[in-house]
């Protein structure tokens, strides 16, 4: 009864630092999601992957990376870390990006850059 | 630049009252519309979904969709404390993926 599971929790990161946020899903989805969130903003797309072995940039895609390893895992990499990168990280999925199937997210990484 | 536009609130509403959210979106070509509820320091947590235009009722929640008017809405009757949270609104564009709106914060008064 998973769902999405993102790893970790919490961190605190050191500017110019790099970490790697895990996020795995065990409803045979297709398509994986990366957002933050901040204050007022609401939900921003990092970064997508329609299908295993694809990946697209989303609307905020300066200063990370991804890697969708296998169908059930979609990782998110913070090469140099920035404070502006300061935020709330959730990772969803869905049957697949192209239909009506509604996202389902993990419980999030909260994640501060000093 | 397809839009999900939602007031920010926070909307304050007493308990047992009803509750309504409502919704508008920029692409008329839109089949799908999705309500989260995100608690505060929670993920977003799917309370609806509604794909035709009409009313969808599920417990105390109606979702309505009006596709002519590019508008969809949230109805919690008998509001209780527990509702009081942020309630995103989604939608689908066709050829494209899920837009979600900045939210609603509610407040349910006690």
């Amino acid at each position: 009864n998973a769902g999405v599971t993102q790893t970790p929790k919490f961190q605190v990161l050191k500017t110019g630092q790099s970490m790697t946020l895990q996020c795995a899903q065990d409803m045979n989805h297709n398509s994986m999601y990366w957002y933050r969130q901040d204050p007022g903003m609401g939900l921003r797309l990092i970064y997508y992957s329609a299908s295993e072995g694809t990946t697209d940039k989303g609307e905020v895609p300066n200063g990370y990376n991804v890697s969708r390893l296998n169908k059930r895992e979609f990782s998110l990499r913070l090469e140099s870390a920035a404070p502006s990168q300061t935020s709330v990280y959730f990772c969803a999925s869905s049957g697949t990006s192209d239909s009506n199937q509604p996202q389902h997210f993990g419980d999030g990484t909260r994640l501060s850059i000093l | 630049q397809k839009e999900v536009e939602q007031n920010s609130g926070p909307l304050s509403v007493p308990e047992g009252a009803i509750a309504s959210l409502n919704c508008t979106y920029s692409d008329r070509g839109s089949q799908s519309f999705f309500w989260y509820r995100q608690y505060s320091g929670k993920s977003p947590e799917l309370i609806m979904f509604i794909y035709s235009n009409g009313d969808k009722e599920d417990g105390r929640f109606t979702a309505q969709l009006n596709k002519a008017s590019q508008y969809v809405s949230l109805l919690i009757r008998d509001s209780q404390p527990s509702d009081s949270a942020t309630y995103l609104c989604a939608v689908k564009p066709p050829n494209d993926k899920i837009i979600f709106g900045k939210g609603t914060r509610l407040h349910i008064l006690p």
